[in-house]
């Protein structure tokens, strides 16, 4: 079935620091790919999305790309901030189904010290 | 102005205990979903109904029964509690990618937060 594989956290950086999350996945089709963060005690929020080869989401300075020959999806920033600590995830989603449900990473946890 | 709600948004029982949990999205989606998150984040799909339908039921146990009265609402109910039910759940939305318009963009609610005694 459909997974997703990202970097193990926690995954500590000082404030203006670059950061990248690795993120691959495996798919029978050619899947929409997102990234969602949950900051602490709240719920998740859709940070960026692409739903086809080549496609670049951004937002709040975080980008990612969609590549298909290695079927990854890393989301990078540029300058970390502190309030940018949270646990990120990578899912997908099968583009074949109407009410297909997402599948997740397993999170990564990102801490920005000041 | 909420999108997807839940309440309660904590929820503390003692085991063998039957709870309830409540969630509305005022979005005009077709589908919703019930996540399980464990103590290690890990999110996993449990339920998913399209238009009051029933369309996905991963490998829950039978305790857990979804309720859908319409199409904005889906509860999840919970009977006879264990300790391995603690977690928190989340609810989600989406329209269905098939209609015009459609997107496979899931909306979260805040999430509920179990803790079974």
């Amino acid at each position: 079935g459909d997974s997703v594989t990202q970097m193990e956290g926690p995954v500590t950086l000082s404030e203006e620091a670059f950061l990248t999350i690795n993120c691959t996945y495996t798919a029978t089709g050619y899947p929409s790919l997102f990234w969602y963060v949950q900051y602490p005690g709240e719920g998740l929020q859709l940070l960026l999305k692409a739903t086809k080869a080549d496609d670049k989401g951004s937002n709040k300075g975080f980008e990612a790309t969609y590549r298909k020959e290695t079927t990854s999806f890393h989301l990078e920033k540029g300058s970390v901030q502190v309030s940018d600590s949270a646990v990120y995830f990578c899912a997908l989603s099968d583009p074949n189904s109407g009410n297909t449900p997402l599948v997740f990473g397993k999170g990564t946890r990102l801490s920005v010290i000041a | 102005d909420t999108a997807v709600s839940q309440t309660p948004k904590y929820l503390v029982t003692q085991m063998g205990n039957d709870k309830s949990i409540k969630c509305e999205q005022n979005l005009g989606h077709d589908t919703m979903y019930w996540y399980k998150q464990d103590s290690k984040k890990f999110l996993k799909i449990m339920f998913s109904y399209n238009n009051k339908e029933l369309i996905i039921n991963e490998t829950v146990p039978n305790r857990f029964s979804p309720k859908s009265p319409d199409k904005a609402h889906l509860n999840l109910h919970i009977n006879s509690l264990e300790l391995g039910d603690s977690a928190v759940y989340f609810c989600a939305s989406s329209q269905d990618r098939r209609r015009e318009h459609g997107t496979d963009t899931q909306y979260f609610g805040p999430g509920t937060r179990l803790t079974v005694l």
